[in-house]
């Protein structure tokens, strides 16, 4: 079975610092890995997903297979970052018919 | 576009009771998938349903059950409500699948009481 785990609930950074939200990720195959967000009083908005290898918004973030790792970078961090954060999971052999989520990360910015 | 479309945004149901939820997907998509998310965790697949039909099913028991309509619109039903089931019930509705990713609607409140 799938499992994604964001080690931190909350996570607070002064605006101007980088920012590095952890996600791990445990999967036998071949996974493929998001970042949702969601903004206070929006709905969940997908921000990242590793096959795009874009960037949005400032954000990067690179799949690690040998660590199992997909951790979300910025390096100079925005009052509008403040958000919740959502690492998840989806398995293309099985046609990505589901998404696993983390717990989800708070993230705020102190100005 | 209006996206994904829930109702309602919130309800209250007393223990034992039966409710349904409502999704209308966005335009152009044929899937939709319910997850439960409740407080202080991330949503968790409940099923997917694609040309009518149920396609995948997370960890959830047989009070849970839904149904897709020829317009690709989609009802969550949950029989004999338990004080557990409070929790934010979200809509995704997707295009073949989860292939081009999802778009979620802003979900429905459910309180349990």
């Amino acid at each position: 079975a799938q499992r994604v785990t964001q080690p931190e609930k909350l996570l607070s950074v002064f605006k101007g610092a980088p920012v590095e939200l952890k996600c791990n990720y445990s999967y036998s195959g071949s996974p493929e890995l998001f970042w949702y967000v969601q903004y206070s009083r929006q709905r969940l908005q997908l921000l990242l997903r590793h096959i795009s290898r874009e960037s949005i918004k400032g954000f990067t973030a690179d799949l690690n297979k040998g660590e199992t790792s997909f951790h979300l970078k910025k390096p100079f961090a925005q009052e509008e970052d403040s958000a919740m954060y959502y690492c998840a999971l989806s398995r293309p052999d099985f046609g990505n018919e589901k998404l696993t989520f983390g717990t989800g990360t708070r993230l705020t910015i102190i100005p | 576009d209006a996206g994904v479309t829930q109702s309602p945004t919130h309800l209250i149901k007393t223990r034992g009771q039966q409710v349904t939820l409502r999704c209308s997907p966005k335009s152009g998509h044929d899937t939709v998938s319910w997850y439960q998310q409740a407080l202080g965790q991330g949503p968790q697949f409940i099923f997917q349903y694609y040309e009518e039909e149920e396609r995948q099913r997370g960890n959830f028991p047989d009070r849970f059950s839904g149904h897709q309509f020829p317009n690709y619109s989609s009802e969550l039903n949950v029989n004999a409500l338990l004080l557990g089931d409070s929790a934010l019930y979200l809509c995704a509705s997707s295009l073949v699948a989860g292939l081009y990713g999802y778009t979620f609607g802003s979900g429905t409140r459910l309180t349990v009481v």
